[in-house]
């Protein structure tokens, strides 16, 4: 069965302390994966498409990486802005539609 | 802009009530999703439309229904028989093999 798992649940992070999120995934072929982060009371905001293995994404502080089986999400030097939930979401292939599978998401909190 | 419009952003409603979520996007997008998100767990899918006049269950459609009578409409309707209906409910449109865009959640509230 197609799953994802993000880990950690929540961080907490100071101000230019910078780290990383993971995404664990179990597909039967990826089509794609993807990186979203979602406000308080909105809906998720699309940031990265990885389609394969050794693939890497930037976008200002955020640098998102891809393996066979997980995929990391690495804040540099992350500012209070920054706080949010980080979604993960795969695409498998071999399916009738396109079916995306959602993680639980990591909660960040930047502290100044 | 082009987007994704969801509402009410809030909706209270008596239990046994049926209750309709509306959602319309000028992206001119085929495809369209409801999903359904609750603490701590990831979105769930409960519908989802690649034409129109045509949609089809995801994995959570027990009590709910849709309808997709107009490229950019596609509402859901929460009925009586949805055991727990209090969730963020989200809509999600988008073309094959690209990433969906979501608006920005109807927070329904069933007491």
């Amino acid at each position: 069965e197609d799953q994802v798992t993000q880990s950690p649940e929540a961080l907490r992070l100071q101000e230019g302390e910078s780290s990383s999120l993971n995404c664990s995934y179990t597909v039967s072929g990826l089509r794609g994966l993807f990186w979203y982060r979602q406000d308080p009371g909105k809906g998720p905001e699309f940031l990265f498409t990885l389609y394969s293995a050794g693939e890497e994404k930037e976008k200002e502080r955020l640098k998102a990486t891809l393996t066979k089986k997980e995929s990391f999400l690495h804040i540099t030097a992350p500012k209070p802005e920054d706080s949010a939930t980080y979604l993960c979401a795969v695409q498998g292939l071999g399916t009738s539609y396109d079916k995306v599978i959602f993680g639980p998401g990591t909660s960040l909190s930047v502290i100044p | 802009d082009g987007g994704i419009t969801q509402s009410p952003k809030y909706l209270f409603r008596k239990e046994g009530q049926n209750v309709t979520l509306s959602c319309e996007q000028n992206l001119n997008h085929d495809a369209m999703y409801w999903y359904r998100q609750d603490p701590g767990q990831g979105l769930r899918l409960i519908y989802y439309s690649q034409i129109v006049n045509d949609f089809q269950k995801g994995d959570i459609a027990e009590g709910y229904s849709v309808s997709r009578e107009k490229k950019e409409s596609f509402p859901l309707t929460v009925t009586s028989a949805q055991k727990n209906p209090t969730a963020f409910y989200l809509c999600a449109s988008s073309i094959p093999g690209s990433p969906l865009h979501f608006g920005n959640g109807t927070r329904l509230t069933v007491t």
